[in-house]
């Protein structure tokens, strides 16, 4: 079936590292794919998207990185603060017959950032 | 950025009892929000689709009796719990696309229910 998993569940990092954060997707027909932030008792905070026709996209502080050909999506967090504590999950998108979208998520990881 | 509201944030209820959520967007219109679910430590579960002006799309294995979904206007769209039971807590989130097409959803903070 089809699934979106990521590899580890919790990740701790020193402040002022680099953060990895991996994720494993089944699904090839999928438009693309999207990481969220969700901090503790709020909903998800939409962070970086990347085209399934893209291999690479930079943002603030951040890099998503897409490999097809293993199907495996990171995110790269630059200078990890403390403030990116929180629970990083991948997500991908894809367009519905009839119009739309719809989201499948992966199980998520704990981003600990260690002072 | 676009804004998504829920509310109530919290609720608790009794066995038997219904609960409403709503899930507004603020400054956008939306003919289509999602309502997902969301058990301690895990991911989120797409539980249904609402469409304004039509009947929700609901995922397999999802009760349309037990979770009733209504989208009556452009920026709204309610989730109704009812027959609450305990294994029903949780934590319910909306979302919603700002235009046709578009490819950010914008999710609500989410809604903490438990029943008793």
């Amino acid at each position: 079936g089809e699934s979106v998993g990521l590899h580890l569940p919790t990740l701790s990092v020193q402040e002022g590292d680099n953060s990895i954060i991996n994720c494993a997707y089944s699904n090839s027909a999928s438009d693309y794919f999207i990481w969220y932030k969700q901090e503790s008792g709020k909903g998800p905070q939409f962070i970086i998207d990347i085209r399934s026709n893209m291999d690479k996209r930079q943002g603030q502080r951040v890099t998503v990185l897409l490999n097809k050909t293993v199907k495996h999506l990171s995110l790269q967090i630059a200078a990890t603060q403390p403030g990116d504590s929180a629970v990083y999950f991948c997500a991908e998108n894809k367009s519905m017959a009839g119009g739309g979208n719809k989201l499948t998520f992966g199980t998520g990881t704990q981003l600990k950032v260690e002072l | 950025g676009a804004v998504v509201s829920q509310h109530p944030s919290r609720v608790i209820c009794k066995s038997g009892t219904s609960v409403k959520i709503e899930c507004r967007s603020l400054d956008f219109q939306a003919t289509t929000m999602f309502w997902y679910r969301q058990f301690p430590k895990k991911s989120l579960m797409l539980m249904a689709t609402s469409n304004e002006g039509s009947k929700a799309t609901y995922e397999q294995g999802v009760e349309k009796d037990k979770f009733l979904i209504n989208h009556a206007s452009l920026t709204l769209s309610t989730l109704t719990v009812t027959s609450a039971h305990p294994e029903d807590s949780s934590f319910y989130i909306c979302s919603a696309f700002p235009w046709k097409g578009g490819n950010e959803q914008f999710f609500g903070p989410g809604t903490r229910l438990t029943v008793l």
